[in-house]
């Protein structure tokens, strides 16, 4: 069975300091690796996907993440956070179109 | 081009009832799942329907049991609540076969 694991439930950061979120996933081949956002009251909203290729994943927002492999990772990363950023982001996987979600990790932002 | 809309945005019932979400998906999506957000948790798949029958299903009881229209929309049913059954209820649509999902904001439920 596959699974994530969002190691940080909470994370404080400084406007304009760079932030990184961290995601392991359990799956016996490559999945399909998901980041999502959800902000206080809101749905979900997808911020950057990896299907194959470039381990460098592009994001909206100035979001980037890195699928490593041989580390079953999928880290999250932000050169500068607005405090627009502040917010919950999950990590999620699926093989087979259900997305399997981590526990989800709170980013707060101080001024 | 509107997205997922989910109704009723809050509700709260008693131990016991039973209770229908809604959610009509993006124009032009085919497919919608169903997934249950606990305080504190990330979201837990519920179940998935295309073609007006459900495709997939998470590790839910029968109690949770849904339906397809033929204009995509779908429900959600819960009977017997519990009081555990209180959580956030999020829609996601599809096209089938495609990995692009849109949310919608969600149906709080308070059991009480």
């Amino acid at each position: 069975a596959q699974s994530v694991t969002q190691p940080d439930i909470h994370i404080t950061v400084s406007e304009g300091a760079s932030l990184e979120l961290r995601c392991n996933y359990s799956y016996g081949a490559t999945p399909y690796l998901f980041w999502y956002v959800q902000s206080p009251g809101q749905g979900l909203q997808l911020l950057l996907k990896y299907f194959s290729g470039d381990t460098l994943v592009q994001g909206i927002k100035g979001f980037e993440a890195e699928f490593k492999r041989s580390q079953s990772s999928f880290n999250l990363r932000k050169p500068s956070v607005h405090w627009s950023d502040a917010a919950e982001y999950f990590c999620a996987l699926t093989p087979d179109y259900k997305l399997s979600f981590g526990a989800g990790t709170t980013v707060t932002v101080r001024a | 081009d509107a997205g997922v809309t989910q109704s009723p945005t809050h509700l709260i019932k008693t131990r016991g009832q039973q209770v229908t979400l809604r959610c009509s998906p993006k124009s032009g999506h085919d497919t919608v799942s169903w997934y249950q957000q606990a305080l504190g948790q990330g979201p837990q798949f519920i179940f998935q329907y295309y073609e007006e029958e459900e495709r997939q299903r998470g590790n839910f009881p029968d109690r949770f049991s849904g339906h397809q229209f033929p204009n995509y929309s779908s429900e959600l049913n819960v009977n017997a609540l519990l009081l555990g059954d209180s959580a956030l209820y999020l829609c996601a649509s599809s096209l089938k076969g495609n990995y692009g999902y849109t949310f919608g904001s969600g149906t709080r439920l308070t059991v009480v």
